[in-house]
């Protein structure tokens, strides 16, 4: 059973299409993570959200707690957003970086 | 800064062979973790230390296991690898434990066991 589902798996868009890759739970968390995964394997935080929005560039990360739900956005897509996209959960009980349950990534390739 | 640094980037082993990945982060972080990456899952906690000194195990610490001389450095040794060891592990590392603060992540090391 996995705690943590992202969809879709893959994705490809157009350059300049605004894209929304989702993270469902199935757990009570405390917080979520987005981290982004270069092509060339190096991973990067993106957002630590534990209600609501926030915005960095053209990124958006919106969280719902109550329906166990997160999204990604993406404005104006370009290539170099080309990647992987992970989403990771922190259970309830836990306020440790060890208690984070890390989904399987959406793989997000942006066309020109 | 260098901030999070593995070596080596590949590495090709044989079944019973041992070896130590190298992890070292020049931030003054206190935590530091090891995951493993496998194609179809999600990173998944091998070790981790909260501290020189201190170390903990993970979700899959089976066949590793880790020190914690400095705070520099978090050295991953495989006892006797197997083929189910067979993939790309991240060491990172974080000012603290708190899932408030942000994981650095160190570029990757490839491993294959034949």
């Amino acid at each position: 059973k996995n705690e943590v589902e992202q969809s879709p798996q893959n994705l490809t868009a157009q350059e300049g299409e605004f894209i929304t890759i989702n993270c469902s739970y199935s757990v009570g968390i405390s917080a979520l993570h987005w981290l982004q995964q270069h092509p060339g394997g190096g991973i990067v935080s993106l957002f630590m959200l534990s209600s609501g929005k926030k915005k960095h560039g053209r990124l958006i990360a919106t969280i719902n707690i109550q329906e166990k739900h997160s999204s990604l956005h993406i404005t104006a897509s370009h290539p170099r957003d080309s990647a992987v996209y992970i989403c990771a959960v922190l259970l309830n009980y836990g306020g440790s970086q060890g208690n984070l349950i890390f989904g399987k990534g959406t793989k997000l390739s942006v066309k020109p | 800064n260098a901030g999070v640094t593995q070596t080596p980037k590949f590495q090709v082993l044989k079944t019973g062979q041992s070896m130590t990945l190298q992890c070292a982060q020049d931030m003054n972080h206190e935590y530091m973790s090891w995951y493993r990456q496998d194609p179809g899952m999600g990173l998944r906690l091998i070790h981790y230390s909260v501290g020189a000194g201190i170390t903990d195990q993970g979700e899959v610490p089976n066949g590793y296991n880790v020190s914690r001389s400095t705070t520099e450095d978090f050295p991953l040794r495989l006892l006797s690898a197997a083929p189910s060891q067979t993939s790309v592990y991240f060491c990172a590392s974080s000012y603290s434990e708190s899932y408030t603060d942000t994981q650095y992540f160190g570029p990757g090391t490839r491993l294959t066991v034949l």
